[in-house]
């Protein structure tokens, strides 16, 4: 078993829904973040928490330590949006991140 | 543009050849990661440095090798190269506290490596 494990591995909307997208791990953590790469490539870092919520434009992320449970949610989804996105988490016990195999959202006009 | 920089965007090569990656992480972060991204296996955290020592290892082959500069530039250096070590890499940089927190990191744009 992983110890990063999102749900979907693939998601397909439509513009303006409501996208949610989980991340479950399984070790103890300090700190979790949330990445998006384009088809292109290049990652660029969305949050990185370690507890409560953060807000950034249209998305939200959530942590529950005790659940071991995050997700990333995106409100009026737009086809920018598209993109795969990955779960990473930063064990308490080391400095390494171990990743998520990402979700790919696809969102349709 | 996250700030950090790496060369070349692209490398050829062939079986059995030795390549360098070169990373220069964003201005005031000591801490540099490197990571491979295969179709297969995903995103996987190579190595970090923190002020130009090693700090963490991950799943790193005994054929690669890093090293961080006075400059706080990295180097990633792979050798016997396999076909299977065709991929994605990719440097990060993040500021990191005394106390060891480490700050949100940003991905420099990643060299494709093809192996031949």
């Amino acid at each position: 078993k992983n110890e990063v494990e999102q749900s979907p591995q693939n998601l397909t909307a439509q513009e303006g829904e409501f996208i949610t997208i989980n991340c479950s791990y399984s070790v103890g953590i300090s700190a979790l973040h949330w990445l998006q790469q384009h088809p292109g490539g290049g990652i660029v870092s969305l949050f990185m928490l370690s507890s409560g919520k953060k807000k950034h434009g249209r998305l939200i992320a959530t942590i529950n330590i005790q659940e071991k449970h995050s997700s990333l949610h995106i409100t009026a989804s737009h086809p920018r949006d598209s993109a795969v996105y990955i779960c990473a988490v930063k064990a308490s016990s080391n400095y390494k991140l171990t990743f998520g195999k990402g979700t790919l959202l696809t969102v349709n006009p | 543009d996250s700030g950090v920089t790496q060369t070349p965007k692209h490398l050829i090569t062939a079986t059995g050849q030795r390549v360098t990656l070169r990373c220069s992480p964003r201005s005031g972060d000591l801490s540099v990661y490197w990571y491979q991204q295969s179709l297969d296996q995903g995103l996987q955290f190579l190595i970090q440095y923190y002020n130009g020592e090693e700090r963490a290892k991950g799943n790193i082959l005994e054929r690669f090798s890093a090293q961080q500069f006075p400059d706080l530039h990295s180097e990633l250096n792979l050798s016997s190269l396999e076909l299977g070590d065709s991929a994605l890499y990719f440097c990060a940089s993040s500021v990191v506290s005394r106390t060891g927190w480490l700050g949100e990191q940003f991905f420099g744009p990643g060299t494709r490596l093809t192996v031949l």
